[in-house]
Order: C-alpha cells, then structure tokens, then sequence
C-alpha cells in the first residue's frame, strides 16, 4: 500500500538558519503531495502541495519539488523563524482517489531558536 | 466560529465503554473526514463523507467503530466497547469537492483526545 516516510526528528535550528525535512513516498501512479504543519495549540493546516512530476508547492517562504525519479518531497526554506516552530507532516492522496484520502508521515517535530 | 470545531476536547473513560465524538464542520463543506492519530505518528484515515453518505470507510478498524452524518453537516463518530489501544487524538476535517475532485485541502479540527483507561 501507500507510505510516506519522513527523517527523523526532533529538529532543532537557530533563528535563520537553513531548514530540510526529508520525505520519501511509496505508491502506485502519480499521487498529489502535500506538506501539512500542526502549530501548537491548532489543528493541522495545509502548507503548500504539488499535483505532478517537477512541480513546486510555495508558501511563507517554504518550498517542496515533486521528483518523481527519486520519489521525493522535500521541505525546505531558506532562513527559518521562531515562529516556524511546529510539528510538520508530509502526505499523499491515494491515487484513484482524488477526494482527500491522506496517507501521512509520522511527523517532524521543528524548534527553532532565537 | 469559521473553523472545524470538535468536541469534547478531551475524554476519558473506561474500559468496555461507549463513546461519542462529534465534529462541526465548515459551513458550506460537502466533504467530511475522520482520521486517528497516536502518539508519535501521523493521522490514519477512518472514514469519508460526502453529504450524508460514507463514500469511504475503509479505514474503520473494526465494527467497534461506526460513523453517522445524518443532515450532512455534522457528524458522530461512535465507539463501542473501547479497548485502551482506541486510546488517540481523533481528527475531523472537511473541505470542498469541487467538480467532483478535491481542492487539495482539507481543514483539520483540534481533535478529541480519548483515553481509555
């Protein structure tokens, strides 16, 4: 079946520095992925996604690549802030399905540092 | 309020006991989801609505479980003879289908922490 794998946490940076979370997926075609982050005290939101191969989700400064060659989603952004401070969850929706069937990571948790 | 609202926020209860949880999803919102998370791990999917009908409740882990969403808005998820491994923070979200297909983002309540003791 569907997996995603996230690195291992917990994270821990300093005020602007540079951030990766890793995420790898197993599944059959071509999924939609998804980054989600969990703030503290708040439910899960969506950070940013990509529907196909080579595509690049954005947002607040954070970005992820779809490689299929690799099956890969990565998280990056360049210079991280306090606030950025949260759990984050890499996903895929279930091919076929197209209607919010999730499959999540087991989470990162980041704590950035002034 | 505008969001996914869930309650209770919190429950414990014993062994062998019912439970309910309920979700409150955003006006307007066709789709309706329950998903489990425990400790340390990512949200599994439970059961998806559209209206009032489940359309999907492949990931109900036994008949233990059973969801309903009569008016198509707000929904119950029901647990029978809880065992302490139903022990877990449940997620409802909700989100638009438009045209048939998912915008891509489901909106997540806080979540009902059950303890079963």
């Amino acid at each position: 079946g569907d997996s995603v794998t996230q690195m291992e946490g917990p994270v821990t940076l300093s005020e602007e520095a540079f951030l990766t979370i890793n995420c790898t997926y197993t599944a059959t075609g071509y999924p939609s992925l998804f980054w989600y982050v969990q703030y503290p005290g708040e439910g899960l939101q969506l950070l940013l996604k990509a529907t196909k191969a080579d595509d690049k989700g954005s947002n607040k400064g954070f970005e992820a690549t779809y490689r299929k060659e690799t099956t890969s989603f990565h998280l990056e952004k360049g210079s991280v802030q306090v606030s950025d401070s949260a759990v984050y969850f890499c996903a895929l929706d279930a091919v076929g399905t197209s209607y919010g069937k999730l499959t999540f990571g087991q989470g990162t948790i980041l704590t950035v540092h002034p | 309020g505008a969001g996914v609202s869930q309650t209770p926020s919190n429950k414990v209860t014993e062994k062998g006991k019912y439970v309910e949880l309920r979700c409150d999803p955003i006006s307007g919102h066709t789709a309706l989801y329950w998903y489990r998370q425990s400790l340390g791990q990512g949200p599994e999917f439970l059961i998806y609505f559209q209206g009032t009908g489940a359309a999907d409740d492949s990931g109900l882990p036994n008949d233990r479980f059973f969801a309903v969403r009569p008016e198509g808005s707000v929904s119950t998820l029901k647990i029978q003879r809880t065992e302490r491994g139903d022990s877990a923070v449940y997620l409802c979200a909700s989100s638009l289908i438009a045209g048939g297909t998912n915008t891509g983002e489901l909106f997540f309540g806080e979540g009902s922490r059950l303890t079963v003791l």
